[in-house]
């Protein structure tokens, strides 16, 4: 257990629709991480919060894409006006003692048709 | 540009033999190096680090060496079984702003690794 809980697992969506995704991480540490993958790359850096500030946008969040943290415990992922190409799986990542270390959930498929 | 790379697709070993992971990176701000297991439809599972001030780090059947100068990374599994038979992701961690607290991991492409009894 990774300590990092993400809804839905898999969401299939039509093209043009918004869609939101969640993660709640165990509050033991302030930093939360979201990643994108998909076929044949590696995670891909999207945002990153310390507790409620988010503090870094990857050029790859389009003005489609918003994420929030109130409070500074779990986050959403928004995404606006989908299109084929968001098709992949959102990770989320928490922060832990170790400053290089994260811990990632099981992520979230998203599926636009 | 890719800053993290992994040129190998893909690996297949026999059961007990040594697994060979290799890692290459471009960027010498890369303070810790990160090696991530994955199966599919899950998140990526962290396996072992090593920081850029050590060449070698062990943890049990898994060894991570570093050199430096060559900015290449290996991840050794010895013995292999089959239950390591999995994508594994080389990531380098890199430190932004005041004081070293915020940072983002770098992800390779993977390796995907099958392990044959």
């Amino acid at each position: 257990d990774t300590g990092v809980s993400q809804d839905p697992r898999h969401k299939i969506t039509k093209r043009g629709q918004n869609v939101t995704f969640r993660c709640d991480p165990i509050s033991e540490h302030n930093r939360l991480y979201w990643y994108r993958q998909t076929l044949g790359q590696g995670p891909e850096f999207l945002t990153y919060f310390q507790n409620e500030a988010q503090l870094e946008k990857s050029r790859l969040l389009s003005d489609r894409f918003s994420a929030e943290r109130p409070k500074g415990s779990f986050s959403t992922l928004e995404i606006q006006r989908t299109e084929q190409g968001d098709s992949a799986m959102y990770l989320c990542a928490r922060g832990t003692i170790e400053k290089e270390k994260l811990f990632f959930g099981s992520g979230t498929q998203l599926s636009v048709l | 540009d890719q800053q993290v790379k992994q040129n190998s697709p893909s690996l297949s070993v026999q059961e007990g033999r040594i697994s060979i992971l290799n890692c290459d990176y471009t960027n010498s701000m890369f303070d810790y190096f990160l090696w991530y297991k994955k199966y599919p439809a899950e998140g990526p599972t962290f396996l072992i680090s090593i920081s850029s001030i050590k060449d070698k780090n062990e943890d049990g059947r898994f060894t991570v060496f570093l050199n430096k100068s060559a900015k290449h990374l290996s991840l050794h599994i010895v013995p292999s079984q089959p239950g390591d038979s999995a994508v594994y992701f080389c990531a380098a961690a890199s430190f932004y702003g005041g004081g070293g607290s915020n940072y983002k991991l770098t992800f390779g492409k993977g390796t995907l690794l099958t392990v044959n009894p």
